[in-house]
């Protein structure tokens, strides 16, 4: 059973829109919560991460929102670019390890 | 830049195979870990090691075996591959912070294996 789950699967979305995914957990010992960037044939990557006594982080076009009472979080990607086309991973962080949503595959038309 | 790198990008075997994956780290991190991504299930921890020739089961051990003779290097073990491991298999490192700190994990390319 998945400890964080994700939302949606997949959407697509044209140049300059802001596709908003959305993750939600239930393990509250989590005490990290990162998103990672998966290009085709690469390896997931670092992208932003957000603490939860934190509400918002802003890392260029990209936002975290984080609602710990409900514990929610999710990303926004402000103004995007045919270059962000990619999938999206969630993660809550506990003890070091990782446990990550489904993941969510954006696709931004030109 | 930190890099991990996995011994081969695509490897088919037949079942019962006794498979190898071996991943790289040229960071000196203590950390590394072993996952497999599928569609729809996003990515599964299956070993960790937070030294040399210390491992740890992950979510789903279940037919693996791993090896952490040096520091460096952290070897997946199929003992006798099946039909539902084939799969993605990414590799993954950290630093090991101890200070509460963030401990960003870094992945290698993966390893698509195809069992038949």
């Amino acid at each position: 059973q998945q400890q964080v789950k994700q939302s949606p699967q997949s959407l697509i979305v044209q140049k300059g829109g802001i596709p908003i995914i959305n993750c939600a957990y239930e393990n509250t010992a989590f005490d990290y919560f990162p998103w990672y960037q998966q290009f085709p044939g690469k390896g997931p990557a670092l992208l932003i991460a957000i603490r939860p006594d934190v509400s918002e982080k802003k890392e260029g076009r990209f936002t975290i929102s984080f609602n710990k009472s409900a514990k929610q979080f999710s990303l926004h990607i402000m103004d995007s670019q045919p270059g962000d086309s990619a999938t999206y991973f969630c993660a809550g962080v506990s003890w070091g390890k990782l446990q990550f949503g489904a993941g969510t595959q954006v696709v931004v038309t030109p | 830049d930190v890099k991990v790198t996995q011994s081969s990008r695509y490897l088919v075997k037949r079942t019962g195979e006794k498979v190898f994956l071996e991943c790289v780290q040229d960071m000196d991190h203590e950390n590394m870990f072993w996952y497999r991504q599928d569609p729809g299930l996003g990515l599964r921890l299956i070993y960790f090691s937070y030294d040399v020739k210390m491992k740890e089961k992950g979510d789903i051990p279940e037919g693996y075996s791993v090896s952490r003779e040096k520091k460096e290097r952290f070897s997946l073990i199929l003992e006798s591959a099946s039909t539902n491991q084939t799969s993605m298999y990414l590799c993954a490192s950290s630093l090991g912070l101890e200070t509460g700190d963030p401990d960003t994990q870094y992945f290698g390319p993966g390893t698509r294996l195809t069992v038949l």
